[in-house]
């Protein structure tokens, strides 16, 4: 298995574009994870699907986000519009549960000037 | 109270040495414990999980779970300068469904 398969590596755009990032999880795994890391915060949760369902979506900081899986194999993550301060690296991650943990993407680098 | 909190470091280790990393969590209810290691610029990666109270080793690796005090350590024996990166302890919150809580990890460098 190629394991999860993030795009793109990396993203530059202007302040006010939209960005999209993509996610194909490990085939098999009915779970999606949304993660974003930055230094001050660390990683946090934005949102987790279940079956292609969003299941909690507590951690999407505003309305300029949003977060699709239309299929078990491909996510979006969508922020339009892009501020600076959304600049961080943003993993998507898979799993079969929390039972063994999660496979995590290699993740998207976001900047936005 | 950070719900998964960790010592940032960096903490330094001599080679062969054993390295311990600390991490506290706040609710009594959580149910799994995780150590991921990362790598700069680089993903998180599983090492370990653990669910009961005591010790589960693997390898050169030792989790520790103690639920009265609500904390979990990780030994790494002999450490390798190949160690050196950044260990995140991850929890399952009780009540938050399949999600993982994530510390902010604590920095390892293993010295020659």
């Amino acid at each position: 298995d190629a394991g999860v398969i993030q795009s793109p590596r990396h993203e530059v755009t202007e302040m006010g574009q939209e960005v999209t990032l993509r996610c194909k999880p490990i085939s098999g795994h009915d779970y999606l994870f949304w993660y974003r890391q930055t230094m001050m915060r660390g990683l946090e949760l934005l949102i987790y699907f279940n079956n292609n369902v969003p299941i909690d979506d507590s951690g999407m900081p505003e309305d300029r986000f949003s977060a699709k899986m239309p299929n078990a194999s491909f996510s979006t993550l969508k922020i339009q519009p892009s501020e600076p301060r959304d600049s961080a690296v943003y993993f998507c991650a898979s799993s079969t549960g929390t039972e063994g943990g999660y496979t995590f993407g290699s993740g998207t680098r976001l900047t936005v000037v | 109270q950070k719900e998964v909190e960790q010592n940032s470091g960096p903490l330094s280790v001599p080679e062969g040495a054993i390295a311990s990393l600390n991490c506290t969590y706040s609710d009594r209810g959580s149910q799994s414990f995780f150590w991921y290691r990362q790598y700069s610029g680089k993903s998180p990666e599983l090492i370990m999980f653990i669910y009961s109270n005591g010790d589960k080793e693997d390898g050169r690796f030792t989790a520790q779970l103690n639920k009265a005090s609500q904390y979990v350590s990780l030994l790494i024996r002999d450490s390798q300068p190949s160690d050196s990166a950044t260990y995140l302890c991850a929890v399952n919150i009780a009540g938050g469904g399949n999600k993982l809580t994530f510390g902010t990890g604590t920095q390892l460098k293993v010295e020659l």
